[in-house]
Parts: structure tokens; sequence; C-alpha cells
């Protein structure tokens, strides 16, 4: 059964390093997406990706974070300068078509720790 | 903003017993609603996605319905096993939301030998 993949599964980084988070989204999926999770917390809505640009972004997503779609297959959030706050699982998601009449499929996460 | 809640935070049950687990979101107007599980540390799964025009889902020994003008929804699941123990989490999709989800802060589920 076709899946969305991230990796890593974890990463450890310093804050104020750059890190770059990867997602294979499902191979005819147009729509891809970034949530994350702060631990005990509910999931957020990060970014939406669609014909190789953002088509909708929440507060959280300042300009420290940006998305890429580098080629065919892959789809990275990359957060510039991180911070303590930036801790979380991050998950990646991709749909058919538009969320609000398809049904998204999320990846197994990156759990990102900040130190 | 839409706001989603979920009903309770956590359940214990003995292996074999029917529950239900309970959502309920702010606005009425959604396009969807989607059912997930999330394991420990784990990624989403997703269990049953029910479109606005539909009542309810079934899938294996899981139905979820959907009562939009009361902004509710339930996932209902047969006959527990010890494997259904994970976190049941809703989210809507509205036109407040755009184009993304509005989760819930999930149901924990114990079920016990």
């Amino acid at each position: 059964e076709p899946e969305v993949t991230q990796t890593p599964s974890h990463q450890v980084t310093q804050m104020g390093q750059e890190v770059i988070l990867r997602c294979v989204p499902i191979s005819n999926h147009l729509y891809f997406y970034w949530y994350r999770q702060i631990l005990g917390q509910k999931v957020e809505f990060l970014v939406s990706f669609y014909n190789n640009e953002i088509s909708e972004k929440s507060e959280i997503f300042d300009d420290q974070f940006s998305v890429e779609r580098p080629d065919g297959s892959n789809f990275t959030l990359k957060i510039r300068s991180t911070k303590l706050e930036d801790s979380a699982m991050y998950f990646c998601a991709s749909s058919l078509a538009r969320t609000l009449n398809t049904e998204a499929f999320f990846g197994q996460g990156t759990r990102l720790t900040v130190v | 903003k839409q706001e989603v809640t979920q009903i309770p935070a956590a359940l214990s049950v003995p292996e074999g017993e029917n529950l239900v687990l309970n959502c309920s979101f702010t606005d009425s107007a959604i396009y969807n609603l989607q059912w997930f599980r999330q394991d420990p540390g784990k990624g989403l799964t997703s269990l049953l996605l029910i479109q606005s025009s539909q009542r309810e889902q079934t899938s294996g020994r899981l139905n979820a319905s959907l009562d939009k003008s009361s902004g509710r929804s339930t996932l209902y699941i047969a006959a527990s096993q010890p494997g259904d123990s994970a976190t049941y989490l809703c989210a809507v999709s509205s036109p407040l939301a755009g184009n993304q989800f509005y989760f819930g802060t999930g149901t924990s589920l114990t079920v016990i030998p």
C-alpha cells in the first residue's frame, strides 16, 4: 500500500542550526502538507503546497521556515535557525486533491529535538 | 477559528467491550472529518474519512458517525482488543480552515487484556 515516507525518524540539532526534514509523498498525490505536534499538544497545521508553491500557511510558519519540492518525489521542510521551541514531531502529509474532499495520508513523523 | 474537542481524554476498558469516542467541533460548516490512530511516538494512521454529505462510515470493527448540525462525531469500536490501544484523533476541514485540518486533542485508549 502506498505510504508517505519521512526521514530521518529522529533528528537532534543544536539551537541556531539549520535542519532539513525530508518527505516522499504518495506518488500520484498533488497536495502536500507539513504539520507539527509539540509533546502533549494538538497536531498543528504549518503549511500546504500545491503546484510548486505554498497555497496556505499558518502563523507558526514564519520566515524561519521554508518548503521545497526539489525534484519529482521529495518534499522538504527547512528550519533556518532552530529554537528550543521548535522541538516537536513534524508530520508530512499528502492528498490527491484538496483536503476538503479527499483523505489525507500522514507519514510516521520526524522527531526534532533542539538542544 | 474551528475548535475541535475530544472527550474523554483517556479511556480504559476491558478487552471485548464496545466503546464510543466523541469528537465535537464548533463550526458545523465542515467539508469532511477524518479519524486517525496514533501509537506512542509514531505517526498518524488514517482510519475513516466522512464527507460532509455522509452520516457514517464503517471499516471492520470501526464505525464513525457524523452529525454536522450538532457539531459531533463519534467513533464506535466493537469488541475491543489490546491492539486497539492507542490515541485516537479526529480532525476536520472546513471553510474557515481553507486547505488544512484542525485536530482535536485526542482520546488515549487502553484496552486491558
